[in-house]
């Protein structure tokens, strides 16, 4: 089947940015998806690009779509603390949607 | 406010055992998802359902089954629960949308042990 991959752990200090990075292999994906999961609670969409954009701006987020080499990223510009949580990478392709293992991000004081 | 809710946030049971996760959606959403969270592993999707009545199985159906007969309730049930079906039991519904876009609303989860 297709595939969603991302690194599992990140850890930056406040006030840096974040960058976290996705690739996946579904050649018919549609719209991704960025999701963040907070300790205990479920998953709650972040932020998405349809797949003919190549960035989208949302304040602190910007997420980049390399179609060509199948590469999605979002990255946290000044991240806080509250930005601690697993982040989930999306990719809804034709039939159905596939997440990432997740990348847990730990941000430091 | 969109709401997901599930029936317990905790559960424990034992091994042969049948369990039953209820999920309810105020959102008068079609679609509706099962997914287990394991570390390392993501979300893998369990069953579907796109209409009332209305199932498919997802990547990991074996051991489980669902029941749809409302449009707000979507159950998933362990016919007979074992040790390795412990894990985050997330339920999810989404609107029918022309465009493709596919949002999903999650509920808190459940966290399944089984002894």
């Amino acid at each position: 089947g297709e595939d969603v991959e991302q690194s599992l752990f990140l850890s930056v200090r406040e006030g840096d940015s974040s960058v976290i990075n996705c690739t996946y292999t579904d050649s018919s994906s549609t719209y991704l998806y960025w999701y963040k999961q907070e300790p205990g609670a479920g998953l709650q969409l972040l932020t998405y690009i349809f797949s003919n954009m190549d960035m989208k701006q949302d304040q602190r987020l910007t997420v980049l779509l390399n179609k060509k080499d199948k590469h999605l990223s979002l990255r946290i510009a000044d991240t806080q603390t509250g930005d601690s949580a697993i982040y989930f990478c999306a990719d809804q392709g034709n039939n159905d949607m596939r997440f990432g293992a997740g990348t847990r991000l730990t941000v430091k004081p | 406010d969109v709401k997901v809710t599930q029936s317990s946030r905790y559960l424990v049971k034992r091994t042969g055992e049948k369990v039953f996760l209820e999920c309810v959606q105020d959102m008068d959403h079609e679609n509706m998802f099962w997914y287990r969270q394991d570390p390392g592993l993501g979300l893998r999707l369990i069953y579907f359902s796109y209409d009332v009545k209305m199932k498919e199985k997802g990547d990991i159906p074996e051991g489980y089954s669902v029941s749809r007969e409302k449009k707000e309730r979507f159950s998933l049930i362990l016919e007979s629960a074992s040790t390795n079906q412990t894990s985050m039991y997330l339920c999810a519904s989404s609107p029918f949308d022309g465009r493709g876009y596919n949002e999903q609303f999650f509920g808190p989860g459940t966290r399944l042990t089984v002894l």
